[in-house]
């Protein structure tokens, strides 16, 4: 069965740069159509979608946040990494990483499959 | 690129139904047939619910369907029960730059 899980620091200075491992299994980065998404949510608000990866090494970013932001992916390690620099106190938030599936036929655009989630802190 | 707008509340007795809208613009929920529904219950990752507008995945209850109109997607949730109590989120696919949006998310009472 497919999992993902999410680590990194509990907790960051502003002006840090924060770095986030997704670590996952049950299927592979390497075929054709799969890619993993990141995904935060401040406490008690809303889900904020942030970045995703293709099998194939392309990437998406949100608008809002793309300076800040990089994901890759290490296909024989199975995971997937997100750093956010210039951290700032409004940063806090859970993070998620998620698993979108492939569909030979059609496009896909949801996520299947989501980590358990990660809170950050972020503060001096 | 703005979230999606959902009512921040809705409710319903066991039994009924309740929907919830979700609004975007026609870069987003208007301009294709990929919006989806995750329901979140506290302290849990969200969990799909609804995919391409109206598709359910394998083991979510019949219950629960997805429609659009324009640039508004809702989902209804009919026959009410307990553990349906929980926020609600919709995302769209908003094209190649913006890619992904969520909605501002609703959250749903069993009274």
């Amino acid at each position: 069965q497919i999992t993902l899980k999410e680590s990194g620091p509990t907790l960051v200075k502003p002006t840090q740069t924060l770095t986030l491992t997704c670590t996952f299994s049950g299927f592979s980065l390497s075929t054709s159509g799969v890619g993993v998404g990141w995904i935060r949510q401040p406490p008690g608000k809303a889900l904020e979608w942030l970045a995703f990866i293709y099998w194939n090494d392309d990437k998406r970013y949100s608008p809002s946040l793309k300076s800040r932001l990089t994901i890759t992916k290490d296909t024989s390690k199975k995971q997937v990494v997100l750093t956010m620099t210039n951290m700032d106190p409004v940063d806090t938030a859970t993070y998620y990483c998620a698993h979108r599936p492939s569909d030979y036929w059609n496009a896909v655009h949801y996520f299947d499959y989501w980590g358990q989630g990660t809170l950050v802190t972020v503060s001096s | 690129q703005s979230a999606l707008t959902q009512p921040p509340s809705a409710s319903g007795s066991p039994g009924q139904s309740v929907t919830i809208s979700c609004t975007g613009t026609s870069s987003d929920v208007g301009g294709y047939n990929y919006v989806s529904w995750y329901q979140q219950h506290p302290g849990k990752a969200p969990k799909l619910m609804i995919y391409d507008v109206s598709k359910r995945p394998s083991g979510v209850p019949d219950r629960f369907s997805g429609s659009k109109s324009g640039n508004t997607a809702s989902l209804t949730v009919s026959g009410l029960q307990a553990e349906d109590e929980a926020d609600y989120y919709c995302s769209s696919y908003a094209g190649s730059n913006n890619f992904y949006v969520f909605g501002t998310g609703t959250k749903v009472t069993v009274l």
